[in-house]
């Protein structure tokens, strides 16, 4: 079992729907999650970052966390076609080091 | 503006070549990090610096070397050794302590020719 699980879709949705993005994880000793938003040929950027378990709510996006059930998600609202890219979630263990660890990223499509 | 500058965006390497990646980051940022990603595939860590004159290899360091002899510059070299380098290469940087909040390089597409 991978240690990061995440769709890769593609996921096509029609502008304004609510979208959910999910990844699950196997080892309980992560402790940060990120998701970060991909664009074509671009550096991805960095969307949501929470530390341990609960939501995060910015705008439009809302990360959420469940370390009960090792899975995180990123809810969209009124998803817009400027957020078709790949989102990749991303996830760290606790303490001064380690790395993070990828998810292979879910690919969007938000049809106008 | 700050940010992270990889150059060039389009590499092609011939058989038996060593080639260099450039990145330069202008955040004052500590920690440095290469990252490949293959299509339909998440990032996988290369190398990373979390100060100058030292890096560490991540998880796939065979066939590439690093330098790091100034805080703004990371350049990666991807070897001969490297048997499979066609990938889309990230350079990002951070914050010390702030592992989680990379800033990315806008990549360099390496092929093979």
């Amino acid at each position: 079992q991978k240690e990061v699980e995440q769709d890769p879709g593609p996921l096509s949705v029609p502008e304004g729907a609510i979208v959910s993005l999910n990844c699950t994880y196997s080892n309980s000793a992560f402790q940060y999650f990120m998701w970060y938003r991909q664009y074509s040929r671009k550096g991805p950027e960095l969307l949501m970052y929470t530390y341990s378990s609960g939501n995060k709510e910015d705008g439009r996006f809302t990360a959420q966390v469940d370390k009960s059930s090792k899975y995180i998600s990123l809810f969209i609202r009124d998803s817009q076609p400027s957020d078709s890219a790949t989102y990749l979630c991303a996830m760290r263990y606790g303490g001064s080091q380690g790395n993070l660890i990828f998810g292979k990223g879910t690919k969007l499509s938000v049809k106008p | 503006d700050g940010g992270i500058t990889q150059s060039p965006k389009y590499l092609f390497r011939k058989e038996g070549q060593n080639v260099t990646l450039s990145c330069e980051q202008n955040l004052n940022h500590d920690a440095m990090y290469w990252y490949r990603q293959d299509p339909g595939q998440g990032l996988r860590l290369i190398y990373y610096s979390q100060i100058v004159n030292d890096f560490q290899k991540g998880d796939i360091a065979e066939g590439y070397s690093v330098s790091r002899e100034k805080k703004e510059s990371f350049p990666l070299t991807v070897t001969s050794a490297q048997k499979n380098p066609t990938a889309f290469y990230l350079c990002a940087s951070s914050e010390q302590g702030g592992y989680e909040k990379l800033f990315f390089g806008s990549g360099t597409q390496l092929s093979v020719l």
